[in-house]
């Protein structure tokens, strides 16, 4: 069974700095990978999916790497802004169903 | 820019009755998803709909749950006998194309008293 798992789980940082957020999955026999934003009490919205067979997406100032065959996926924020404040949720697609990790919340302090 | 949306947005009900959450997807999509998010917890993933039919269920979805498309637009999750466990946010979800991008909804708070 797929088992998704993020780290930091919380994340508080200066305005400015660039930071980075870890995912790492079990099963590597995944389709795609996708980063979310979760605001308190609202929906998820996706930032950036990469399929299987990709290294790395970028969006602005996020930048999403994978490496499947480790398991692993990170998320690059550069210059980070009060208003990317937020939980960011991993989620690994396979086979019609989607798993998520717990999330990194992170404060970005003006 | 079209979006996902979903109503109620709260829903309040007593252990033991039927529940419908309903959704309608972005219109030009096919693939349809229900989650569901524990307060504090993770987002797990419950069902996929494809073509009329569920594609893939998870060991959450059990036969107290059911998924309809009624009439081309709506996509309803069904609980048939509501337990206190089952307070939750509900999260319909919908993509063009297996795999793609999945566009979330608001959710649906439900709260079993």
């Amino acid at each position: 069974k797929q088992e998704v798992t993020q780290i930091p789980a919380a994340l508080s940082v200066p305005e400015g700095e660039n930071l980075v957020l870890n995912c790492s999955f079990t099963d590597s026999a995944i389709y795609n990978l996708q980063w979310f934003r979760q605001d308190p009490g609202k929906g998820l919205t996706s930032l950036l999916l990469i399929q299987s067979s990709q290294r790395e997406q970028t969006s602005g100032r996020l930048n999403a790497s994978l490496d499947k065959s480790s398991g692993r996926s990170t998320l690059y924020i550069a210059a980070s802004q009060p208003g990317d404040s937020a939980t960011y949720l991993c989620a690994v697609y396979n086979n019609n169903d989607m798993r998520f990790g717990a999330g990194t919340r992170l404060t970005v302090k003006p | 820019e079209p979006e996902v949306t979903q109503t109620p947005s709260h829903q309040v009900t007593q252990m033991g009755q039927e529940v419908i959450l309903r959704c309608v997807p972005i219109s030009n999509h096919l693939y349809f998803y229900w989650y569901r998010q524990i307060l504090g917890q993770k987002v797990e993933f419950l069902v996929s709909f494809y073509n009329n039919e569920i594609s893939e269920k998870s060991e959450i979805f059990d036969d107290q749950f059911s998924v309809e498309r009624p009439d081309g637009s709506n996509f309803t999750l069904k609980i048939r006998s509501t337990k206190l466990e089952d307070s939750a946010m509900y999260f319909c979800a919908s993509t063009t194309e297996r795999g793609g991008t999945q566009y979330f909804g608001p959710g649906t708070r439900l709260t079993v008293l």
